[in-house]
Parts: structure tokens; sequence; C-alpha cells
């Protein structure tokens, strides 16, 4: 069965400092990935998605940036972290696009 | 452009009672997927259900159940006999099956339940 990981967990990042998120799946062959965030109490907004090693999409303009070096392994990055960055970020996987998606448990981020 | 409206931030239901979760769609695709999501207090996402505009059929899965009708671009989501392990964030979602590769799955904003013992 496929399985999804994320970590970490949580993380506590001072601003201005580099940020790098981890997502990998088992289980399956070229998933397409995603990250969301969900900003406290709010709904989730697309980040990125990719079809393929080295495709990526983003839906939102802004200071991260993801990166798909292999084909199950996804990463989320930033330069220098912002306030307005922390946040809930989901990693999530499917086999087609626009259909339904597998989240993983979610790193909880908070940028003092 | 596609977008879902879940007018209910909060319900506060006590056990046992039946909870209905409503969600209001829109979209300009005569083909496209509705789905149901639950996010607990842990925080990850768990897919419920799919369905697809073509198949307007009501589901029934155990004490949940899905009513969608085209007429009014609604999918809403009934629990019964709600119990405290329904306390959940509960996320209506639709895409559009075709088109460009920007319509992925959006999100509503979420209706929070709260069960209460």
């Amino acid at each position: 069965s496929q399985t999804i990981h994320q970590w970490p967990a949580t993380l506590v990042q001072p601003v201005g400092s580099p940020l790098s998120l981890e997502c990998t799946v088992e289980g399956t062959s070229n998933p397409n990935l995603y990250w969301y965030r969900q900003a406290a109490g709010r709904g989730l907004q697309l980040l990125f998605y990719s079809v393929g090693i080295g495709q990526i999409s983003s839906e939102v303009p802004q200071n991260l940036s993801a990166s798909r070096p292999q084909d199950r392994q996804f990463i989320l990055s930033s330069k220098k972290l912002l306030l307005s960055d922390s946040g809930f970020y989901l990693c999530a996987w499917s086999v087609f696009l626009r259909e339904e998606l597998f989240f993983g448990s979610g790193t909880q981020l908070s940028v003092l | 452009a596609q977008k879902v409206t879940q007018a209910q931030t909060e319900i506060s239901v006590v056990e046992k009672e039946d909870v209905t979760l409503d969600c209001v769609y829109e979209t300009r695709d005569t083909t496209y997927y509705l789905f149901w999501y639950k996010q607990p207090p842990s925080g990850e996402l768990v897919f419920l259900i799919r369905r697809n505009s073509f198949d307007e059929q009501n589901e029934i899965s155990g004490r949940y159940s899905w009513n969608f009708q085209k007429s009014t671009s609604s999918f809403n989501f009934t629990i019964t006999a709600s119990q405290v392990v329904d306390s959940a964030v509960y996320f209506c979602a639709l895409s559009e099956a075709v088109g460009n590769a920007g319509n992925m799955l959006t999100f509503g904003g979420g209706t929070r339940l709260m069960v209460k013992p």
C-alpha cells in the first residue's frame, strides 16, 4: 500500500533563516506531488505541484520554492523565512491530476 | 474560475444528533469532481469521498451520507448519530476534470464540527 512521509512534524525558525521540508511517497511510481499551506483557522492554499522529476509548477508567487530531485521525493525550501510563512504545511500525492489527494501528516512551522 | 463555499464555519452538536455540513460550488465546466475531507486534531487530511459530476446518486457509508444536487450546485454531507470522534474540520473540494493544469483541487474554507458528549 502507498504511504506518504513528511517531516519534521514541528519546526520553529527565526526570521531570515532557511527552510527545508521533505516529503517522500512509498508504494507508487510517478505520483503527482503537491505542497499545500494552511494558515491558522483558514483553508488550504496550493503552493506547488509536480507531475514528474524536475517539473515544478507554482501556484502562488512567494519566497518559497520546491524541488523534486527524485520520483517520490518533494522538497519545499526557502532561503530566508518571513513571519508570514508561518503555517501548517501539507504534502500530498495523487495518481492523476485533479483527482483525490492523499495527504501527509503535516509540518507546523512557526517563524519567530 | 472554480469556487467552493462552506458557509458554516463552526457547528456544535450534542452526541447522537444528526448534523449536515453544507457545500456550494461554482464551476463553468460540465465535467468535474467533488470531494470531502476530514481533518482531525492531529492535522492530517483524510479523504472521505469523491463524486463525479455525472453521478448524482446519493451515497451512504455507515453513518455518513452525501447529497449531490447539480440543480443547486450543492454537495452536502450528513453525519447521522454523531459521535465525539467525529469532531474535526471538514473540507469540501472541487476540481475540474479537464482544462488547464492550473485547475487543481480548490478547497472550501472548512467547517469545524464539535460534537459534545
